[in-house]
């Protein structure tokens, strides 16, 4: 299997900062890195497919970067919506795995 | 509008089986994989295994290689997950999910499992 390790595990921010969280991988896979965020009690939502495409509808604070084993998530001007768990996600085989999530509290 | 609709609450035993259905609207179903997630109290999220209705064959993860049966019935555009043998530790909420470009774009509104004896 993939191991996707994220960091930091949990962080804390204010409205309109800067946040990045890092998400590694234990073999490059490429682009083939998607990431999502999870409100208490809802299912997840997918921001960014192929590791820096946002998908339709997120807004364009938020913004992905990097390939092979080392990716970044970045909101830019955090708004209270978005205080949030975050997971990234590796699809480059057919054994789907998730990182363990970050905790974006206020 | 693309919407998955999942089956109601379920409270087993352990030992017991459990079948969660999601059921696709708005879209094509057949040639979408359709995933599954779960999700423990507290925890983040493990995927299950995958299928492509036309295809019918699933692709589930080794953990779950011996007690999980994914399916897909084209006509009703329903996908399904049966989970057997269960224990304790299986008590979570289920979803599942359309997968496009391997990223899970669409979930169902997730199905809570408890297994207590």
């Amino acid at each position: 299997d993939i191991q996707m390790t994220q960091s930091p595990s949990s962080l804390s921010a204010s409205v309109g900062d800067r946040v990045s969280i890092s998400c590694r991988t234990s073999q490059n896979i490429s682009r083939y890195l998607n990431w999502y965020h999870q409100k208490p009690g809802k299912a997840p939502k997918l921001l960014i497919f192929g590791a820096s495409t946002l998908q339709s509808g997120v807004p364009s604070r938020f913004s992905g970067a990097g390939s092979g084993t080392t990716f970044t998530l970045t909101i830019s001007g955090l708004q209270p919506d978005d205080f949030a768990t975050y997971y990234c996600q590796q699809s480059f085989n057919s054994l789907v795995t998730f990182g363990q999530g970050t905790r974006l509290d206020i | 509008q693309i919407q998955l609709t999942q089956s109601g609450a379920e409270g087993r035993k352990p030992g017991s089986s459990v079948k969660v259905s999601c059921r696709a609207s708005g879209g094509t179903f057949s040639s979408h994989a359709v995933s599954w997630v779960r999700q423990a109290p507290g925890q983040g999220l493990e995927w299950m295994g995958t299928i492509i209705p036309i295809f019918g064959k699933p692709n589930i993860a080794p953990k779950f290689q011996d007690r999980v049966i994914i399916t897909a019935d084209e006509s009703t555009s329903t996908a399904y997950m049966e989970l057997n043998g269960l224990k304790s530790e299986d008590s979570a909420v289920y979803y599942c999910a359309r997968v496009l470009h391997g990223a899970f774009d669409y979930w169902g509104q997730g199905t809570l499992v408890s297994v207590s004896s």
